[in-house]
This record gives C-alpha cells, sequence and structure tokens, in this order.
C-alpha cells in the first residue's frame, strides 16, 4: 500500500482567500481524518469520516471550515476567508475497518499553511 | 475528558547512550489505547506502538522499549543505544474506544528528541 497522500505540501495565502487541501487515504481505508497541529502542539482532531459520511466535527471547526469526502475515497478541507490564526499544519490520517484491532490512524506527511 | 502530559518538552543525548520519554495519561474509560508517534523533520507521524488498557505486558522491539503501568497512568517509551536518526519529535497519544469502534485520538505536547553524534 502506498500511504496517505496529501497535497499541497506548502501553501501560502493572504488574509481573507480561500484555500483547499486534499487528502488521498490508503487504499481500502474507510475512515479518514483532519487533525490540526500548530507550532510546538500536538495534532488536534477536526473531523472524521466514515467512508462518505462525517461523523464528527471538533468545536476547533468553525463555520469557515468545510470537508467532504464525495465518493469514500479523497476528501477535501477547504477553508474559507482565512485568518493569520489558521496557519498551521493540516493532517490528514486514515484507517481501516471498526474492528478496534484495525483502526490504527496512520497519517500523511501534512498540508503547511501560512496566512500572511 | 481526556488528556495526555509529556512534560519533557526537549531532550538531548548523546549517541548510543539510553533515553526515555516520559507520558502520563488521564482518562474516565475503563477501555482505552495509548500510542506512540514519532515525527521526523519531514512532518510525517510515523506510528510506532499501541496498546490496550487491558495489556500491561512491557513491549520490546528492536531498540524501542514501552513500559505500560496502569497503577501511575503512565507509558513511558524507553530507545536504547539512540541513533541520530532517532532525532525527531515523539507523541504519546490516547484514545478511547466507543460502541462503533469509532476513536478519537488525543495527543499529548510532544518531546523533541535531539541525538548529538
Amino acid at each position: 500500500d502506498t500511504g496517505v497522500s496529501q497535497d499541497p505540501r506548502h501553501k501560502i495565502t493572504k488574509r481573507g482567500q480561500n484555500v483547499t487541501f486534499r487528502c488521498d487515504p490508503i487504499s481500502e481505508h474507510n475512515r479518514l481524518y483532519w487533525y490540526r497541529q500548530t507550532l510546538g502542539q500536538g495534532p488536534e482532531f477536526l473531523t472524521y469520516f466514515q467512508n462518505e459520511a462525517q461523523l464528527e466535527k471538533s468545536r476547533l471547526l468553525s463555520d469557515r471550515f468545510s470537508a467532504e469526502r464525495p465518493k469514500g475515497s479523497f476528501s477535501t478541507l477547504e477553508i474559507q476567508r482565512t485568518e493569520q490564526g489558521d496557519s498551521a499544519m493540516y493532517l490528514c490520517a486514515s484507517s481501516r475497518g471498526q474492528e478496534v484491532a484495525k483502526n490504527i490512524q496512520y497519517f500523511g506527511a501534512g498540508t503547511r499553511l501560512s496566512v500572511l | 475528558a481526556q488528556k495526555v502530559t509529556q512534560a519533557q518538552t526537549e531532550i538531548s543525548v548523546v549517541e548510543k547512550e539510553d533515553v526515555t520519554l516520559d507520558c502520563v495519561y488521564e482518562t474516565r474509560d475503563t477501555t482505552y489505547y495509548l500510542f506512540w508517534y514519532k515525527q521526523p523533520p519531514s512532518g510525517e507521524l510515523v506510528f510506532l506502538i499501541r496498546r490496550n488498557s487491558f495489556d500491561e505486558q512491557n513491549e520490546i522491539s528492536g531498540r524501542y522499549s514501552w513500559n505500560f503501568q496502569k497503577s501511575t497512568s503512565s507509558f513511558n517509551f524507553t530507545i536504547t543505544a539512540s541513533q541520530v536518526v532517532d532525532s525527531a519529535v515523539y507523541f504519546c497519544a490516547l484514545s478511547e474506544a466507543d460502541s462503533g469502534g469509532y476513536q478519537k485520538v488525543t495527543f499529548g505536547t510532544g518531546t523533541k528528541l535531539q541525538v548529538i553524534p
């Protein structure tokens, strides 16, 4: 299996612009997660998909953030009207199956967003 | 609410020294899972180990070993004979299982390990 792939790796944008990130999970992984990591901190959960259904959203996910996984494969995370506080690394992870034993999250290399 | 504390922000050791990374967790659940991940400078989080709350056996994998103690809510990670390639940020994490099998993972703030040649 190839690993979790995220694109782009880096994104620089001006405040107020919209940005979109893409995540391709490991094939046949039906769960997909988005996390945000700021400097010196651990990743913080944003949202989670089981196939195409978005099952949970963190309170960190303001109404400017939207995530989709339309066909249950790749996912996109869009941030509208970006703010400087959105600058962070956005990490995607995927896992396989509902069986707890298989539910280990494997992470991509992340998209680093810088809002000027 | 679950919480993971990694009190060591940064550790520096000389190559070939042993080093232990501390992790203390808080949870109200009786069933939970503990993880260690490694984040090298490239940014990708690399899965190292997962233990469940019912299995307190210590585990060794090559130069890596983990000491899980429920009595002190700790899950410490030891690297024996450290190497420069071990330089990275290491995260301890905790997840609670729910009936649907979904596990929301809570990460600590990480310990940056620098191995000096």
